[in-house]
């Protein structure tokens, strides 16, 4: 099955800085990719769409300008947690839409804490 | 807006026995894909079933099977002979032919296996 990857897995960073993690999708190019946010037992909440060359789309309530996407190529979109504070510490997971299909594949996740 | 619900915030079997989770879901759309997920704790997402809406044929693989009952817009999960490695948490999540690959996902049922 098709391989999606992230980078890092876990992340300890300081209230006020930045954060990139990084998606790759490892044998697929996926045109479409998708970062959530999950906060423990509970579900997948959809962050924003993310389309190669173009601007990602965030859902509502989403900061735009807090949570930065950039999908520069087929196989790689970057998420980054802008000035980061405790409550933006939560897991997050990336996924890539296989070409011609709806299933997406998703990735082993990021655990961000900030401290 | 499509909507998808979980009931069973949480389900236990027993090893070898069987348990179904059940799924409803909401939509207007007369094409669309039905999943489920498999959360296990290393929270890596794993696809375990698809089906699609305009195949009336319930979709199997192995020991997982659903009940796809379109009319009452029900989408439950089978798993037979269960084992250890099956504990996990499950989520049912909804593709539409207009939702530009975004997937609803339902708020997740957690099954514990016991011995």
């Amino acid at each position: 099955g098709a391989v999606v990857s992230q980078h890092p897995s876990r992340v300890i960073c300081k209230s006020g800085t930045s954060v990139k993690i990084e998606c790759r999708s490892l044998d697929f190019q996926a045109t479409t990719m998708f970062w959530y946010r999950q906060f423990p037992k509970q579900s997948l909440m959809l962050m924003a769409t993310s389309n190669e060359g173009s601007k990602a789309t965030y859902e509502q309530g989403v900061e735009k300008d807090k949570f930065l996407i950039n999908h520069a190529s087929l196989t790689l979109s970057t998420l980054t947690v802008t000035s980061a504070h405790p409550e933006d510490s939560s897991f997050y997971i990336c996924s890539g839409e296989a070409p011609s299909s709806y299933e997406q594949y998703f990735g082993p996740g990021t655990r961000l804490t900030v401290t | 807006a499509q909507t998808v619900t979980q009931s069973q915030p949480e389900m236990s079997v027993q090893e070898a026995e069987t348990v179904t989770l059940s799924c409803t879901y909401d939509t207007s759309e007369s094409d669309y894909y039905l999943f489920w997920y498999k959360q296990p704790p290393s929270r890596q997402m794993i696809l375990v079933i698809r089906q699609e809406a305009y195949k009336q044929q319930n979709a199997t693989e192995n020991r997982f099977s659903v009940n796809f009952q379109k009319a009452a817009k029900s989408f439950s999960l089978k798993i037979s002979d269960s084992q250890l490695g099956d504990a996990a948490m499950y989520f049912c999540a909804y593709i539409g032919g207009t939702s530009y690959g975004k997937l609803t996902f339902g708020q997740g049922t957690i099954l514990t296996v016991h011995p």
